[in-house]
């Protein structure tokens, strides 16, 4: 069956970084597109970014546009997700997602972010 | 960008009750439409794709409709593990949630 794993998370300061991992099995990982997805405390779905399963193409919400970068490892069957300069407002639990047409079809469980001075 | 409106908020039913949820796009997304439940402390789950088609293993209580600008999820009679919150998807121009319903225990 089809597993997301994300990892990653953690506590980090205003103007840090860290990097995200979605580890993924059960599935052709190299034929499908992958999203970020993002979940504020008791908020709503966010979409984070979204890459092509070739990692030919990207796309970035407005919010994280210039501080984040999608990317793919097709060998090692994971998604990553780069996040620098962050703020105390991209404080959220992210979720890695397989993508069918925009579905989003599976969903990981999330790592949890937290910026915070 | 396309705004979802999701009405009501919050929706208080009790088990064996009918469940309707409303979502309304700011233009046409055609039919295309998905919603997606979301229990407490787990990940969504797609239920609708395409405003009326049931995604693998969904029972047969969900049912969507709709296509235009208003959309239905409607379920027939509420379990108990059916509470939880459903947002409405979508993916007409690129893709966008709306704000969700939380369907709580009356």
């Amino acid at each position: 069956q089809v597993q997301l794993v994300e990892s990653g998370g953690g506590v980090v300061q205003p103007g840090g970084s860290l990097r995200l991992s979605c580890a993924a099995s059960g599935f052709t990982f190299s034929t499908y597109g992958m999203h970020w997805v993002r979940q504020a405390p008791g908020k709503g779905l966010e979409s984070v970014s979204f890459i092509r399963f070739d990692g030919s193409n990207k796309y970035y919400g407005d919010s994280v546009k210039g501080r984040f970068s999608i990317s793919r490892d097709n060998s090692k069957n994971t998604l990553f997700l780069q996040m620098n300069s962050l703020r105390v407002e991209d404080t959220a639990v992210y979720y890695c997602a397989q993508d069918d047409g925009l579905l989003l079809i599976q969903w990981g469980r999330g790592t949890l972010v937290t910026v915070t001075s | 960008e396309i705004v979802l409106t999701q009405s009501p908020a919050t929706l208080s039913l009790s088990p064996g009750e009918r469940a309707t949820l409303s979502c309304r796009a700011s233009q046409s997304v055609r039919n295309y439409v998905a919603w997606y439940q979301q229990k407490p402390g787990q990940a969504p789950r797609l239920l609708i794709y395409d405003a009326s088609n049931r995604a693998t293993g969904i029972p047969a209580r969900f049912s969507g409709s709709g296509s235009g600008t208003d959309f239905t999820l409607t379920i027939s009679s509420l379990e108990p593990e059916d509470f939880g919150v459903y947002y409405c998807q979508q993916r007409s121009n690129w893709f966008t949630f709306g704000g969700g319903t939380k369907v709580e225990i009356k």
